[in-house]
């Protein structure tokens, strides 16, 4: 079964900065992956996705991740962040159904602060 | 943002009592989903769609039933509801399996006391 663990619960970082938040997967075969931004009190937008291809993915709000598959990893980057980037991270592996669609499974999440 | 709407957005109700949740989308998605989310745990997956009364069981599907009668319109229904089903609930939708992502509704906040 697929897994994945975000090993920073909490992060801070200052306006400007550069952010780099972690995500470790287990899954058999090649992974679905994704990055998904929950603001409080509202639902999960999605930053960015992989399937396959280019290691390094481009998102929006200006968000990249590095596929690398030796490391079972798919980081998230910003190179400088912004006071409105305080959220809730989630990283999340697609698994293929049956009958379709994915299911995903979710990290715990990280929770980024941003310090003015 | 993709067109989901969630009913009611918050819910306080009893324990035993039966509750329903509605997830109405207009993007005309095949796949629906309904997952729940608590602290430590991140978002699991209840139940799910693959079209018009075609659902089948996600992970935490216990206690829970869910209905799809037409493609915009996903039922989560809660046969007697438990306080260890206090939790945020959201619907999801997505076009294609494998690739594209699942986009989610605004979430119901459901409380059993």
């Amino acid at each position: 079964a697929q897994s994945v663990t975000q090993p920073d619960i909490h992060i801070t970082v200052s306006e400007g900065a550069s952010l780099e938040l972690r995500c470790n997967y287990s899954y058999g075969a090649t992974p679905y992956l994704f990055w998904y931004v929950q603001s409080p009190g509202q639902g999960l937008q999605l930053l960015l996705k992989y399937f396959s291809g280019d290691t390094l993915v481009q998102g929006i709000k200006g968000f990249e991740a590095e596929f690398k598959r030796s490391q079972s990893s798919f980081n998230l980057r910003k190179p400088s962040v912004h006071w409105s980037d305080a959220a809730e991270y989630f990283c999340a592996v697609g698994a293929i159904l049956t009958g379709g669609g994915n299911k995903l499974t979710f990290g715990t999440g990280t929770q980024l602060k941003v310090e003015l | 943002d993709a067109g989901i709407t969630q009913s009611p957005r918050h819910k306080v109700t009893e324990t035993g009592t039966p509750v329903t949740l509605r997830c109405h989308q207009t993007e005309n998605h095949r796949y629906m989903y309904w997952y729940r989310q608590d602290p430590g745990h991140g978002l699991r997956l209840i139940h799910y769609s693959y079209g018009v009364k075609d659902t089948d069981k996600g992970e935490v599907s216990d206690g829970y039933s869910v209905s799809r009668s037409k493609t915009e319109d996903f039922l989560l229904t809660l046969e007697s509801a438990t306080s260890s089903q206090t939790s945020v609930y959201f619907c999801a939708i997505s076009e294609r399996t494998g690739v594209g992502g699942q986009y989610f509704g605004p979430g119901t906040r459901l409380t059993v006391t």
